[in-house]
């Protein structure tokens, strides 16, 4: 019944590993996001994926690689993990219909580097 | 580049009491603001949200008044309860570019 949901809940690495964080969402939404929140609780877009399309891509290292097998998925793939990608991640989707902004957020994967 | 600032950034108050955390843009082109509440350990979820043709809205013991003007706009709780305590995030956009802009966040506590 979950509308947005994400694999793991929590992720914990040693620096240098390679990790994937899987998202789903059930709302039959176009648009799929992925949100940093650091420890300091800051919550910042990293990419947006509209229809298996990159739209939104901020300054984001290239080790860091989505991938949106289909419209209902949204994948994060790390490469390289580093000490201070340890942070919250955050899945959301929204519909793109005007009026249709609302963005609904995933629980979240806990992502702790060692 | 756009910015939100968010005040206060913790925030205490006896419950019964109201709570109101104001937030500042800078991107005048945006016209959505959406405010989520975050429960620890939980993701954010929309408690309400106001476009930039309507200066203010309400539902139940919430508002949200909006200024554009003055590219303020402000989270209005009265009657405060413990379980509205948590951490209350303010964002702004360009409506349908899915671009949210979060501010800082506001830890709310709500004493018995």
């Amino acid at each position: 019944d979950t509308a947005v949901s994400q694999t793991p809940k929590y992720l914990v690495t040693q620096m240098g590993n390679d990790k994937s964080i899987k998202c789903e969402q059930n709302l039959g939404h176009d648009t799929m996001y992925w949100y940093k929140q650091d420890s300091k609780k800051f919550l910042k877009i990293m990419f947006s994926y509209n229809n298996k399309e990159l739209i939104i891509n901020e300054t984001v290292p290239n080790r860091f690689s989505p991938k949106s097998p289909d419209k209902a998925h949204l994948n994060l793939h790390i490469n390289s993990l580093e000490l201070g990608d340890s942070a919250v991640y955050f899945c959301a989707s929204s519909q793109v219909a005007p009026g249709g902004e609302t963005q609904y957020f995933g629980p979240g994967t806990r992502l702790l580097v060692l | 580049g756009e910015n939100v600032e968010q005040h206060p950034s913790t925030l205490s108050v006896q419950e019964g009491d109201s709570a109101v955390i104001k937030c500042t843009y800078s991107d005048s082109a945006s016209n959505y603001f959406p405010w989520y509440k975050q429960e620890l350990g939980k993701g954010p979820q929309l408690i309400i949200d106001i476009r930039s043709n309507v200066g203010e809205k309400k539902d139940q013991r919430i508002a949200v008044t909006l200024n554009k003007t003055a590219k303020h706009f402000s989270l209005h709780i009265t009657e405060t309860q413990p379980e509205d305590s948590a951490v209350y995030f303010c964002a702004a956009s360009r409506s349908n570019t899915g671009k949210l802009i979060f501010g800082q966040g506001t830890t709310l506590q709500v004493k018995p």
